[in-house]
């Protein structure tokens, strides 16, 4: 049964300062990984998709890393702002028809 | 519209009653997913639909949840008898053809207190 873990579960930085992020899943066998931000009365929304048979996606300041071997995905952002503040998903699709299984999330708290 | 939408976006109820939680997904998007995420958890998937295909509802949690959409417009999520484990935030997406490699956007969910 694949498993996503999210560590840390809350994380506080300085503004400006560059993070990781840490999502791993106990199946290596996976469809595609994404990670996903959630603002409170927002919902969720998509930051990058990753397929199994890529190794990083990047958009803006944000890059994403998978590698499907260790069961493990980074996602790093670089030079933090207060608005990066909010939940960030990670999610793992096991197989082509199976549903997607999210972690639990990591709270992160840019401090101006 | 600019992007999905949910209502109501609070609904407190008692238990036993019935609610029904409605879901506009993005104008074209023929995929439309029912998540739920209960305080402390992370996304459940409920149920999905696409096109005129019959819906995958492997994710549903009991008989007491029921999900319709009408063509690719709306969908309605229905929980019967509820109970105070049903308390959640009830989060909709939509996806423009229901492929794997397609992004999904998100409604801004509806909050769930069961009394």
């Amino acid at each position: 049964k694949q498993e996503v873990t999210q560590i840390p579960a809350a994380l506080s930085v300085p503004e400006g300062e560059n993070l990781v992020l840490n999502c791993s899943f106990t199946d290596s066998a996976i469809y595609n990984l994404q990670w996903f931000r959630q603002d409170p009365g927002k919902g969720l929304t998509s930051l990058l998709l990753i397929q199994s048979s890529q190794r990083e996606q990047t958009s803006g300041r944000l890059n994403a890393s998978l590698d499907k071997s260790s069961g493990r995905s980074t996602l790093y952002i670089a030079a933090s702002q207060p608005g990066d503040s909010a939940t960030y998903l990670c999610a793992v699709r096991p197989g082509r028809d199976d549903k997607i299984i999210f972690g639990k999330g990591t709270r992160l708290h840019i401090l101006p | 519209g600019a992007g999905v939408s949910q209502s109501p976006s609070n609904k407190v109820t008692e238990k036993g009653k019935d609610v029904e939680l409605r879901c506009d997904p993005i104008s074209g998007h023929t995929a439309l997913y029912w998540y739920r995420q209960r305080l402390g958890q992370g996304l459940e998937f409920l149920i999905y639909f696409q096109g005129n295909s019959a819906p995958d509802k492997s994710g549903l949690p009991s008989d007491r949840f029921s999900a319709e959409r009408t063509g690719e417009s709306v969908s309605t999520l229905t929980i019967q008898r509820t109970q105070q484990e049903d308390s959640a935030v009830y989060l909709c997406a939509s996806s423009l053809a229901g492929s794997l490699l397609e992004t999904q956007y998100f409604g801004p969910g509806t909050r769930l207190l069961v009394l």
